[in-house]
């Protein structure tokens, strides 16, 4: 697509529930990356894939969130038994790959757990 | 491991006064730098990058920055703002070539004042 797309857009959620977040990169992509956007934090490094690589999973802040990335394209993330700290703005971004640096946000899902 | 400082969460400034907006990383090995805006409600979006060649690098909307090796900072400056460069700033950085994995610092809200 044109851009870098997510969704939803906003979701509430009630403490305990698992939540997914989709990602669709921009077409021919092969870097994807996830990052957690909260009051006063900045943007907190998630999870990073490049092509057919292991994911970087070092930013991943406990066992309670996953990220997979089916076919080389969309990913999810998965946050389960969501806690009131998870409330953020969720932010999926790609880029061509290595030697390409740029790289493009989507609007981000804005996550809100009461 | 890399990181990026930003030293002032907040800057105000009056309209067509110039700005500077700060930033010092660390890193171990050779890295890219960025900035990237946040506008009101809207995604992050690039406004320059250093990647290598001349130190002093030109972006979107009249921004430039500086890669200083010596002293680790990557300065982002504009001569004259207009009340439209209203927004969050976030620098970052990436690399050893290769390996993209990119941290941002926790962002510098740019208030103009009219």
């Amino acid at each position: 697509g044109a851009g870098v797309s997510q969704s939803p857009s906003n979701k509430v959620t009630e403490k305990g529930k698992d939540v997914e977040l989709r990602c669709d990169p921009i077409s021919g992509h092969t870097a994807l990356y996830w990052y957690r956007q909260s009051l006063g934090q900045g943007l907190e490094f998630l999870i990073y894939f490049q092509g057919n690589s292991a994911p970087d999973k070092s930013g991943l802040p406990s066992d309670r969130f996953s990220a997979e990335r089916t076919g080389g394209s969309v990913s999810t993330l998965t946050i389960q038994r969501t806690q009131q700290e998870d409330s953020a703005v969720y932010l999926c971004a790609s880029s061509a790959g290595q030697g390409v640096h740029t790289i493009y946000f989507g609007e981000g899902s804005w996550l809100t757990v009461v | 491991a890399q990181s990026v400082t930003q030293l002032d969460s907040q800057v105000p400034v009056f309209e067509e006064a110039p700005v500077e907006l700060r930033c010092n990383y660390s890193s171990s090995v050779s890295v890219y730098l960025f900035w990237y805006v946040q506008y009101p409600n809207q995604g992050l979006q690039l406004l320059l990058k250093y990647l290598s060649g001349s130190t002093l690098v030109k972006g979107i909307n009249g921004f430039e920055a500086e890669f200083n090796k010596s002293q680790t900072s990557f300065h982002l400056r504009k001569p004259s703002v207009h009340i439209s460069d209203t927004a969050e700033y976030f620098c970052a950085v990436s690399g050893p070539a290769g390996y993209q994995k990119v941290t941002f610092g926790i962002g510098t809200k740019l208030q103009v004042i009219p």
